[in-house]
């Protein structure tokens, strides 16, 4: 089955620093990635979605200088939150979808905590 | 627009006893997909089940059985004697089928469900 990874499972950095996260998947090819963020308790909001090698679409509300998101490769997509504050704390989720469009498999999520 | 609305914030059972999740949707699209995900303690997303707006038929997978009412814009999840395993955040979501924009899902806002010993 398809198989898509994050890194890091965890981080915690401190106010005012950029923290990186990488999406993979790794046994197929990922035409379009999403971004999404889990507060606790609360339900998976999309973030932005990426397609290789264009500029990420961002949902309304969702600062694209805070979250800079890179798609390079059709295997790798990268979430780098800038200058990173105490409210961007979450559970950052990323999906991945191949030839077939309606199938999305989950990375199991990387849980920022900024001090 | 697309929404997804979970009314059921927390349900709480004891092992054994079977549980309903209800779903219901709201769409513009006539063709479109829903889906059901586990979401563990772990964090991690687990696929349940995809089923696409031409097909009504209810399923059934070992003690999960799903019933999709386009009628009534439902989508509801049985658990059959539930176990204190199937304790997790249950969702359910829609996918809009567009061209450029991928399987773009929306969330509902998660069903808590505790199975207790």
């Amino acid at each position: 089955g398809a198989v898509v990874s994050q890194h890091p499972s965890r981080v915690i950095c401190k106010s005012g620093t950029s923290v990186k996260i990488e999406c993979r998947s790794l046994d197929f090819q990922a035409t379009t990635m999403f971004w999404y963020r889990q507060f606790p308790k609360q339900s998976l909001m999309l973030m932005a979605t990426s397609n290789e090698g264009s500029k990420a679409t961002y949902e309304q509300g969702v600062e694209k200088d805070k979250f800079l998101i890179n798609h390079a490769s059709l295997t790798l997509s990268t979430l780098t939150v800038t200058s990173a504050h105490p409210e961007d704390s979450s559970f950052y989720i990323c999906s991945a979808s191949g030839t077939s469009l309606y199938e999305q498999y989950f990375g199991p999520g990387t849980r920022l905590t900024v001090t | 627009a697309q929404k997804v609305t979970q009314a059921q914030t927390e349900i709480s059972v004891v092992e054994k006893e079977d549980v309903t999740l209800d779903c219901v949707y709201e769409t513009r699209d006539t063709t479109y997909y829903l889906f059901w995900y586990k979401q563990p303690p772990s964090g991690e997303l687990v696929f349940l089940i995809r089923r696409n707006s031409f097909d009504e038929q209810n399923e059934i997978s070992g003690r999960y059985s799903w019933n999709f009412q386009k009628s009534t814009s439902s989508f509801n999840f049985t658990i059959t004697a539930s176990q204190v395993v199937d304790s997790a955040v249950y969702f359910c979501a829609l996918s809009e089928i567009g061209e450029t924009s991928g399987s773009r899902l929306t969330f509902g806002e998660g069903t808590q469900l505790t199975v207790n010993p």
